[in-house]
């Protein structure tokens, strides 16, 4: 089946500092999906990309969908203490079905 | 989107039991998923529920072990059966964001521990 290779794997940045995680794929995605974990809770979609070579913005963050279609970029610009968490990408292993990236957990130091 | 209850939020369990998890929507969805999450990893999809038909269980995956149940277009049941250990993990459900819509919105989860 598909995988998804996200990296880095975890990240420790000031609060302040700008901050970019990547996922990449074995093959094609007509879809990218961005979501945030926090403790104790479900993942929160936080950005959907539906076209190659797309950027759409939510607020301070940011994410692309790569032309070649196998990958896909998320930055967060100015951190803050809230945005710590565990961000996963995601792309559809079915037309319905998603196949998660293995996530990325970002600290942000005060 | 959709707001998504699951009940219990946490629980722990003995070995040899089951335990049934409820996941309830505030509006009608054609498809849920169930998924799980081991410590300190991603999400692997359990199985597909659709209202009305069986369960679609992904590799790795039984109905006996994990049976579910769909009996309308607002509620999903997933029984995790004759738990050990090796099941302590968070078992979400999600739902799509519209009807084909590749976009899922997630639970809270379920913290299951089983001693």
């Amino acid at each position: 089946g598909q995988q998804l290779n996200q990296s880095p794997q975890s990240m420790f940045i000031q609060e302040g500092e700008d901050v970019s995680m990547n996922c990449t794929s074995s093959s094609i995605f007509n879809t990218w999906l961005w979501y945030k974990q926090e403790p104790g809770e479900g993942p929160v979609l936080l950005i959907a990309l539906y076209k190659a070579g797309e950027l759409t913005s939510n607020g301070r963050l940011t994410a692309q969908f790569g032309i070649t279609r196998k990958d896909s970029f998320l930055n967060i610009s100015a951190s803050i203490p809230s945005d710590v968490g565990i961000y996963f990408c995601a792309g559809p292993s079915t037309a319905r079905q998603l196949t998660f990236g293995s996530g990325t957990q970002l600290t942000v130091l005060p | 989107s959709a707001v998504i209850s699951q009940k219990p939020s946490r629980d722990i369990c003995q070995r040899g039991t089951s335990l049934t998890i409820q996941c309830q929507v505030d509006s009608q969805v054609t498809m849920m998923f169930w998924y799980r999450q081991q410590p300190g990893q991603s999400l692997t999809l359990i199985a597909t529920a659709n209202q009305g038909s069986e369960a679609t269980y992904e590799s790795g995956f039984v109905i006996d072990k994990f049976p579910i149940s769909r009996p309308n277009l607002t509620f999903s049941t997933l029984t995790v059966s004759n738990m050990s250990p090796e099941d302590s993990s968070i078992y979400l459900c999600s739902v799509e964001g519209s009807s084909g819509s590749t976009e899922q919105f997630f639970g809270p989860g379920t913290r299951l521990t089983v001693l």
